[in-house]
């Protein structure tokens, strides 16, 4: 079964900064997907970026990007420029790139932005 | 995307009791998911709801618990039944739109406070 492990319960970062939230992972399959999904107070689940395991270029979307490690097995999200609508909590997701979609997600890491 | 509809939104009800929560999509999806994500924690797979066929169930849950329906491509409800202030927790609805997109789309959830 695959696991997914986020070391830092709670971070905090000053609006402008930049801050990387970590996020190791677990699995014998070689083909899979990766996520960072937000989730503010309103516990809608959003999507922030996503990343192809047979893809070797870091995935970016605007002010976020990861770096991802596949021999490592690891998958940071960074956040540049940081915003007071960040402040969220955030999820990382494996999801196999075979069978269902069911995701397996980590603990979460509770992002505080101070202005 | 896919839009979710999920009610409702929060509950607050007595032990004992049941509530069935709906989720409706605005497109017809193969695969629904259920999770339940506890006070501060993360989101955990209840089970997976295909059209059709009877819905299955991860380790520690069990149908007379949750029973879930899925009656056509857009439209599935859960039920929390017999319930304790346990069972206090957010629920979401999940759905697969595999032709498209490789990410999840979730739901609003449903804050259930069980007194």
């Amino acid at each position: 079964a695959q696991t997914v492990t986020q070391s830092q319960p709670e971070m905090s970062v000053q609006e402008a900064e930049t801050v990387t939230l970590s996020c190791t992972y677990d699995t014998s399959e070689s083909d899979y997907y990766l996520f960072w999904y937000k989730q503010p107070p309103s516990r809608q689940m959003i999507l922030v970026i996503r990343q192809e395991a047979y893809k070797q270029q870091n995935a970016t979307e605007n002010r976020f990007s990861v770096n991802f490690q596949k021999a490592a097995k690891s998958f940071s999200l960074k956040i540049s420029d940081s915003q007071l609508g960040d402040a969220a909590m955030y999820f990382c997701a494996y999801r196999s790139a075979a069978g269902s979609y069911q995701l397996t997600f980590g603990k979460g890491t509770k992002l505080s932005v101070i202005p | 995307s896919a839009v979710i509809s999920q009610k409702p939104s929060r509950d607050i009800c007595q032990r004992g009791t049941s509530l069935t929560i709906q989720c409706q999509v605005d497109s017809q999806v193969t695969m629904m998911f259920w999770y339940r994500q506890q006070p501060g924690q993360s989101l955990t797979l209840i089970a997976t709801a295909n059209q059709g066929s009877e819905a299955t169930y991860e380790s520690g849950f069990v149908i007379d618990k949750f029973p879930i329906s899925r009656p056509n491509l857009t439209f599935s409800t859960l039920t929390v039944s017999n319930m304790s202030p346990e069972d206090s927790s957010i629920y979401l609805c999940s759905v697969d739109l595999r032709a498209v997109y490789t990410e999840a789309f979730f739901g609003q959830g449903t804050r259930l406070t069980v007194v």
